[in-house]
């Protein structure tokens, strides 16, 4: 069935360092891909979605490129915040089916 | 705007006892989700609801029962409580039941099993 793998556990930055989260799937076709963001306390809020190959999604200077040759979804932004720090999940519309299909999440700490 | 409830917030349990957890949603969205969240294990989904009078089983359905009351309540019922479980249970919505629609999540309700 349909999958996505990120880079697993955590991520520790400095303030103004570069960040990358690595996001790979695994569909035929092309499904939606997703990033969402979850602060303590709450749940997954949409941050972007790309739905065909070399789409871009951004939002809140987070972008992300889908890429149908490495089946990719790559999540950067140039210079991460405080209060950035968050977990982070990729996920993809399963196109066989009416559901969201989410990976395990990367834990992100930015120390000021 | 709308907003996704979710009661109760927390939920404290005791092995072998039938529990159930409720969902409220205001967007009039015709899709609704129950997805259990572990630590590093990620969101999985349990039971989702296309419409009104649908309900379908996720990939870990086993040991719950879900009800779709009406179109803004969504109820989820945890059949026989583990010992020592500890998880996360997260509703959401969508408009409709596409794979590119958003999901609205609510903030879940804490489930610990004594």
């Amino acid at each position: 069935g349909d999958s996505v793998t990120q880079t697993e556990g955590q991520v520790a930055l400095s303030e103004e360092d570069f960040l990358t989260i690595h996001c790979n799937y695994s569909a035929s076709g092309y499904p939606a891909l997703f990033w969402y963001v979850q602060y303590p306390g709450e749940g997954p809020q949409f941050l972007f979605r790309a739905s065909r190959d070399k789409e871009k999604g951004s939002s809140r200077g987070f972008e992300a490129t889908y890429d149908k040759g490495t089946t990719s979804f790559h999540l950067r932004k140039a210079s991460v915040q405080e209060s950035d720090s968050a977990v982070y999940y990729c996920a993809l519309g399963d196109t066989n089916a009416y559901k969201v299909i989410f990976g395990k999440g990367t834990h992100l700490h930015v120390l000021p | 705007g709308g907003i996704i409830t979710q009661t109760p917030k927390f939920l404290i349990g005791q092995e072998g006892q039938k529990l159930t957890l409720k969902c409220q949603q205001n967007f009039n969205h015709d899709t609704m989700y129950w997805y259990r969240q572990d630590s590093g294990k990620g969101l999985r989904l349990i039971y989702y609801s296309i419409t009104e009078n649908d309900l379908q089983k996720g990939d870990l359905s086993e040991g719950y029962d879900a009800s779709r009351e009406k179109k803004s309540s969504f109820s989820l019922t945890v059949t026989s409580a583990q010992k020592n479980e500890m998880a996360v249970f997260l509703c959401a919505s969508s408009r409709t039941g596409g794979s590119a629609e958003t999901l609205y999540f609510g903030s879940g309700t804490r489930l610990t099993v004594l």
